[in-house]
């Protein structure tokens, strides 16, 4: 089963426009949410991340919102340039259990010019 | 600083065969993870090291074996190679739980073809 559910699939977006990628998952236990980013022919790398205990982390045109009741959480693109194109992958984390990070099946972000 | 390197980059194999992918990383960083990638499943996990001495399976541990050489290395062994292990396969390390946060530092990815 997958503990990281992501959506959509795949986004196309206009130059200036805000994008928005939602994740949800199912273990309480997850305390740390992580999104990456990966453009093609490289690894993902670190984006921003959020703790459970905020419900909005900001740093520029990335914000992610975050609903513990719900158990779900966005990633928010505002003024999407260009190169913002690449793949976003949520994922989360938990404190127990040797710190493995679990991924959402990641979402292929096109930004129109 | 090279951060985590993986080899090889490319490796094309027959079924039946063997191989290992071989990571290295010079963070001093205490975890090590092996994921797999493949399209619509996003990253999945294979095997991972919490720390130096310790390996535990992950979600897609099936064929697979590792070995947690030293601090720096973790490799990804493939005993019988299947044409449903052709991937994308990425190392990545993380320092491990600090201030509640484990960031991981991905490699560039070794592409395996299984023929």
């Amino acid at each position: 089963q997958q503990q990281v559910k992501q959506s959509p699939q795949s986004l196309i977006v206009q130059k200036g426009g805000i994008s928005i990628i939602n994740c949800a998952y199912e273990n309480t236990a997850f305390d740390y949410f992580p999104w990456y980013q990966q453009f093609p022919g490289k690894g993902p790398a670190l984006l921003i991340a959020i703790r459970p205990d905020v419900s909005e982390k900001k740093e520029g045109r990335f914000t992610i919102s975050f609903n513990k009741s719900a158990k779900q959480f966005s990633l928010h693109i505002m003024d999407s340039q260009p190169g913002d194109s690449a793949t976003y992958f949520c994922a989360a984390s938990r404190g127990t259990g040797g710190f493995k990070t679990i991924f959402g099946a990641g979402t292929r972000l096109f930004v129109k010019a | 600083n090279a951060g985590v390197t993986q080899t090889p980059k490319f490796q094309v194999l027959k079924t039946g065969q063997s191989m290992t992918l071989q990571c290295a990383q010079d963070m001093n960083h205490n975890s090590m993870y092996w994921y797999r990638q493949d399209p619509g499943m996003g990253l999945r996990l294979i095997y991972y090291s919490a720390s130096e001495g310790t390996t535990d399976k992950g979600e897609v541990p099936n064929g697979y074996n590792v070995s947690r050489l030293n601090k720096r290395e973790f490799s990804l062994r493939l005993e019988s190679a299947a044409p449903s292990q052709t991937s994308v396969y990425f190392c990545a390390s993380s320092v491990g739980r600090v201030s509640g946060a484990n960031v991981l530092t991905f490699g560039a990815g070794s592409r395996l073809t299984v023929l």
